[in-house]
């Protein structure tokens, strides 16, 4: 088995900040993936990388970085939070390229902007 | 494009009712299709996946049948229990790496 470790688990930015979240992964799996959580909204996807040092948009990724040096761990970083922002963000994780592989997710990051 | 509706938000159920959760699809390609279930405080987990080879999945008393000609992948379970209570997502898997989630059916179940 394996585990997913976000950090922090609890995040408070103020509007203008810059904000990192990290992502770490022990399954060994090539693909990483950071989602955004909003009620209501479902999971939509950021970012996502399908090998290290390799990154891939997704539809909301405006307003976002992310690095992926390492196999292991996928970090997101929000470029200038927005006032009154609240959201989940959430890690996941899956080998390879196969479309029977589930994907495993982390606990997320709130995010709460003052 | 390739798209997941679900189009109930809110499931409000006594327990031993029986559940039903709508989901369609829409993709041009042989998807493998996957019900997560998402507990408070938790990131989302698997609970069944079904592929264009098996046609059903099943799991805890839960199961959906994905039927091509309806393009949906309902989910359900015949006697929910309190412990049921979660947030249930759709999602299509194309093999393209990105996997479409639905926006989620927020179950509860009354004792």
């Amino acid at each position: 088995g394996g585990i997913i470790t976000q950090t922090p688990k609890f995040l408070i930015g103020q509007e203008g900040q810059k904000l990192t979240l990290k992502c770490q992964q022990n399954f060994n799996h090539d693909t990483m993936y950071w989602y955004r959580q909003d009620s209501g909204k479902g999971l939509r996807l950021i970012y996502y990388s399908i090998t290290e040092n390799d990154l891939q948009k997704g539809d909301l990724s405006e307003g976002y970085d992310a690095s992926r040096e390492k196999k292991s761990s996928f970090s997101l970083t929000v470029t200038s939070a927005q006032k009154n922002e609240m959201a989940v963000f959430l890690c996941a994780s899956r080998p390879g390229t196969s479309n029977y592989a589930e994907q495993f997710f982390g606990p997320g990051t709130r995010l709460t902007v003052l | 494009g390739d798209s997941v509706t679900q189009k109930q938000g809110q499931v409000t159920l006594s327990e031993d009712d029986f559940l039903f959760i709508n989901c369609t699809y829409s993709t041009t390609t042989y998807p493998t299709l996957f019900w997560y279930v998402q507990y408070p405080g938790q990131g989302p987990q698997l609970l069944l996946k079904v592929t264009t080879a098996n046609n059903k999945g099943i799991s805890r008393g839960f199961e959906a049948t994905y039927d091509k000609g309806t393009t949906s992948f309902h989910l359900q379970k015949a006697s929910v229990q309190e412990s049921d209570s979660a947030v249930y997502f759709c999602a299509l898997d194309t093999n393209a790496y990105k996997v479409i989630f639905g926006k989620g059916t927020h179950l509860h179940v009354l004792p």
